[in-house]
């Protein structure tokens, strides 16, 4: 049973061209994470929701926007794609709160192409 | 911020043998620390994890050890098989923020 969902699974986009990359949760978790892991490297935190609360890493690009309408949803948001951000893009849960709330569970994440 | 320095970058191992990853980590108030296994093209998987109040786990052919003093954990897998061959991935979590390590692939030959 899929838990965490990401669509499309493969994205191909142009430099420049706004695209819009989607998560979705069955576990209910309260947060919610973007990673951006290039091509042998490791996966790199772009942000996160812990409820409602947008948590912006430093480094993050202002080109990256994330918006969460409610639990099981979340967006990452490329404005103006460069080829450097082509990447695969990964989704990830975890439950805060008692004894189970230190797992993270990935998507499958989205392979993003600039052309 | 943390900064998680894995070690070695690439293992080659025969069939059977064991293969040993390490991790340091440099902010003492990470508390969790978990394992992942990547293998081309897919999600990193959780293979174990450990916290920061244990010193080791085992889970079959794999455990984990975690020296808080000196602020390094070691992923130790016996019995090495080919369908371990993968990109092995540690990190560090404090306030809920995961800082991985750059990865190790490992290749175990049959």
């Amino acid at each position: 049973d899929a838990m965490v969902i990401q669509n499309p699974r493969y994205q191909v986009t142009q430099f420049g061209k706004p695209v819009t990359l989607s998560c979705s949760q069955t576990l209910n978790h309260n947060v919610m994470y973007w990673y951006q892991q290039k091509s042998s490297q490791a996966p790199k935190l772009l942000f996160h929701y812990y409820d409602k609360d947008f948590n912006n890493e430093a480094d993050t690009p202002d080109n990256f926007q994330s918006r969460r309408p409610n639990t099981s949803f979340c967006f990452l948001d490329i404005r103006s794609p460069g080829l450097g951000d082509a990447a695969m893009y990964l989704c990830a849960t975890r439950r805060t709160g008692g004894m189970s709330d230190y797992e993270q569970y990935f998507g499958p994440g989205t392979r993003l192409t600039v052309t | 911020g943390e900064n998680v320095e894995q070690h070695p970058s690439t293992l080659s191992v025969q069939e059977g043998d064991s293969a040993v990853i390490k991790c340091t980590y440099s902010d003492s108030a990470s508390n969790y620390f978990p394992w992942y296994k990547q293998e081309l093209g897919k999600r990193p998987q959780l293979i174990i994890d450990i916290r920061s109040n244990v010193g080791e786990k085992k889970d079959q052919r794999i455990a984990v050890t975690l020296n808080k003093t000196a602020k390094h954990f070691s992923l130790h897998i016996t019995e090495t098989q080919p369908e371990d061959s993968a990109v092995y991935f540690c990190a560090a979590r404090n306030a809920g923020k995961s800082t991985f390590g750059d990865g190790t692939t490992l290749t175990v030959k049959p």
